[in-house]
């Protein structure tokens, strides 16, 4: 079955740290790709989506993220996080008419 | 531009009563989505609609009902409210198939039924 997995429910980083978060997708073939952040009490926002080419692709607010087809992985980087980072991140994956969403990393930043 | 605007915010149910989220956007999208959300369970697709007159179910659409009458709105409906639909319902559009050029979120509706 196709799915989407994010295996880090908390990260906890200091501000001023760099930050990955993983993810990982099972499809018969390459799938779009996307990373969204949802702040407390809001929908979410696209940060940045991978469909071909460059397998590093750059987001808004200084993200970026890199797909490698041999790990089926789409791992969200950062290179020095602020406190204004602090939200909860979803991987997303799309194949046909609808994505698929990751259950969703909470990132928590230290002062 | 309002993009995705979803009415009520909040709402209280009770157990058996019927209501319909309501969602609307002003950008033209043809792709319209429900999901609901439940803390650590990420969003799961509940129907979504790729044009008016067309609708398709997801991944959870049991209990629920919609239609898309214009390229507008797409409302839905609870009929019969259990407390397994307490959650919070998103409603998100996108002019290209299946989210390509990113998905616009409405600010979600926080459903509590008892």
């Amino acid at each position: 079955a196709q799915s989407v997995t994010q295996p880090d429910i908390h990260i906890t980083v200091s501000e001023g740290a760099s930050l990955e978060l993983r993810c990982n997708y099972s499809y018969g073939a390459t799938p779009y790709l996307f990373w969204y952040v949802q702040s407390p009490g809001q929908g979410l926002q696209l940060l940045l989506k991978y469909f071909s080419g460059d397998t590093l692709v750059q987001g808004i607010k200084g993200f970026e993220a890199e797909f490698k087809r041999s790990q089926s992985s789409f791992n969200l980087r950062k290179p020095s996080v602020h406190w204004s980072d602090a939200a909860e991140y979803f991987c997303a994956a799309n194949r046909d008419d609808k994505i698929i969403f990751g259950k969703g990393t909470r990132l928590h930043i230290l002062p | 531009n309002a993009g995705v605007t979803q009415t009520p915010k909040f709402r209280i149910l009770k157990i058996g009563q019927s209501m319909t989220l309501q969602c609307t956007q002003d950008m033209n999208h043809n792709y319209m989505y429900w999901y609901r959300q439940d803390p650590g369970m990420g969003l799961k697709l509940i129907y979504y609609s790729v044009g008016a007159g067309i609708t398709d179910k997801g991944e959870v659409p049991n209990g629920y009902n919609v239609s898309r009458s214009t390229t507008e709105d797409f409302p839905l409906r609870l009929e019969l409210a259990a407390p397994s639909q307490t959650s919070v319902y998103f409603c998100a559009s996108s002019y290209g198939t299946g989210g390509l050029d990113g998905y616009t979120f409405g600010s979600g509706t926080r459903l509590t039924v008892v």
